[in-house]
C-alpha cells in the first residue's frame, strides 16, 4: 500500500464550480498534511497545510483532516482557469519523513 | 528571499557514468530532501538528512547514495547512471521540528542518461 494516494485525474470541473480534490495515507503516525500545486515545469508550492482534524480554510482554499478515517482534502472554490495545475498531497511522518502522492491533475474549463 | 539552489538545469549523461547532482540551500535548515518526478508517479523519496552527516533512506533509494558533510549542501549521488534513472530530481529544504513548516523547492534537474 502507497503511504499516500491520489487520485491522478485528470478531473475537470468548470471556472466557479467547486474542485474537490482527496487524498488518503496508511501512517496513522502522520503528524501534519500539505497541498502543494505544481504548474507544469515548475517546482511545487505551498497551498495550505493542516494538523487538526476538521476545516481549515484560507481565502478559495479548504483543507479538510478526518484522522479517524486517514483522509485529507483540498476544496477550491469558484474555480479558475489559473487554478489549472497538478495538486500534490504530501504528508510528515515520522523522523521528519515527507511523503508525497502522485498528485492530481486538475483543469478549469472557462 | 530564500534559496535552494540546484547546480544545474539539464544534464545529460552516459549509461554507467557517476552523477553528482548537488543542492545548497541558504536557510539554515536542518532537513533537506531530494526526490525524483516521473509522469503520474508524482514526487518520489529518494533520501532525506535531518543533520549534518545524517541520511535516511526513502522509498526508493536503490541506485543512489547521498552525501551531507556540511548544513547547506546536500549531494544526490548516481554511482552508475542507468537509462531508467532518466527523470526530473527535485531538492528541498525545511526546518526541523516543527510540524507545520514549509518545503522549500529548488528549480529541479532534468537529467537525461542515454
Amino acid at each position: 500500500q502507497k503511504e499516500v494516494e491520489q487520485n491522478s485525474g485528470p478531473l475537470s470541473v468548470p471556472e466557479g464550480a467547486i474542485a474537490s480534490l482527496n487524498c488518503t495515507y496508511s501512517d496513522r503516525g502522520s503528524q501534519s498534511f500539505f497541498w502543494y500545486r505544481q504548474y507544469s515545469g515548475k517546482s511545487p508550492e505551498l497551498i495550505m497545510f493542516i494538523y487538526s482534524n476538521g476545516d481549515k480554510e484560507d481565502g478559495r482554499f479548504t483543507a479538510q483532516l478526518n484522522k479517524a478515517s486517514q483522509y485529507v482534502s483540498l476544496l477550491i472554490r469558484d474555480s479558475q482557469p489559473s487554478d489549472s495545475a497538478t495538486y500534490l498531497c504530501a504528508s510528515l511522518m515520522r523522523a521528519q519523513k515527507l511523503v508525497f502522492g502522485q498528485g492530481t491533475r486538475l483543469t478549469i474549463n472557462p | 528571499d530564500v534559496k535552494v539552489t540546484q547546480s544545474s538545469r539539464y544534464l545529460v549523461k552516459r549509461t554507467g557514468e557517476k552523477v553528482f547532482l548537488e543542492c545548497v540551500q541558504d536557510m539554515d535548515h536542518e532537513n533537506m530532501f531530494w526526490y525524483r518526478q516521473d509522469p503520474g508517479l508524482g514526487l518520489r523519496l529518494i533520501y532525506f538528512s535531518y543533520d549534518v552527516k545524517m541520511k535516511e533512506k526513502g522509498d526508493i533509494p536503490e541506485g543512489y547514495s547521498v552525501s551531507r558533510e556540511k548544513k547547506e549542501r546536500f549531494s544526490l549521488i548516481l554511482e552508475s547512471a542507468s537509462t531508467n534513472q532518466t527523470s526530473m530530481y527535485l531538492c528541498a529544504s525545511k526546518t526541523g521540528g516543527a510540524t507545520n513548516e514549509k518545503l522549500f523547492f529548488g528549480s529541479g534537474t532534468q537529467l537525461s542518461v542515454l
